[in-house]
């Protein structure tokens, strides 16, 4: 069964820095093709990519984000670490990881976990 | 960068068929995947590539892309199909994924 699950914590301060684990079971992070994604969605939004990382550590970024937003993984570890700086409150939302298999799509997700960036 | 525009609701009554569309510019030269995604769970993968359909995903879903126009299909609906729909691509040009606004279908 292949599964994603997102962890990292729930409340944050401005200014902090956010990182996000995604941790994988039932694929590999080293097969060809395979990415990790993330998204987020806020309080009654709706869904935003943020950033991939693939097999082959090619990492693709929101273009708005992107100076904020950092992405890396460890096969051995099954787990995918998305890292985004200087948080602020619009920044608060669920965040969720999802699979991609190189075809342009995310076929599992993770069930999300929320952050909230408050002073 | 790239925008996906889709209508913000669409109501439908109990068999009858709901037809969700994704609007973008030359859109017909991309492929448009669909997700479903209920209150308080994950998004799910309804249709992929345009018009293909994961395993699990009943045949009452299906989707289209004339070239002009980009329609996720749902017939006979069911009240369990309510939920929020959302269009993805892949845009090469920018090199990265972008969603729809979403729309929340109603099921009367």
């Amino acid at each position: 069964q292949i599964t994603l699950k997102e962890s990292g914590p729930t409340l944050m301060r401005p200014t902090q820095t956010l990182t996000l684990t995604c941790t994988i079971s039932g694929f590999s992070l080293s097969r060809s093709g395979v990415g990790v994604g993330w998204i987020r969605q806020p309080p009654g939004g709706a869904l935003e990519w943020l950033a991939l990382i693939y097999w082959d550590e090619t990492k693709r970024f929101r273009p708005a984000l992107q100076s904020r937003l950092s992405i890396t993984k460890d096969a051995s570890r099954r787990q995918v670490v998305l890292r985004m700086t200087n948080m602020d409150p619009a920044d608060t939302a669920t965040y969720s990881c999802a699979r991609t298999t190189g075809d342009g799509y995310f076929d599992v997700w993770g069930h999300g976990t929320l952050v909230s960036v408050s002073s | 960068s790239y925008v996906l525009t889709q209508p913000p609701s669409v109501s439908v009554s109990p068999g009858q068929t709901a037809r969700i569309t994704c609007g973008g510019n030359d859109i017909g030269n991309f492929r448009v995947h669909w997700y479903q995604q209920k209150p308080g769970q994950a998004p799910v993968l309804v249709v992929y590539d345009n018009d293909g359909r994961p395993s699990g995903i009943p045949e009452r879903f299906s989707g289209s892309n004339s070239g002009v126009t980009v329609t996720l299909t749902i017939t006979r609906v069911e009240a369990g199909d309510e939920a929020d729909y959302y269009c993805q691509v892949w845009d090469s040009g920018g090199d990265h994924v972008v969603f729809g606004g979403g729309t929340k279908v109603t099921v009367l």
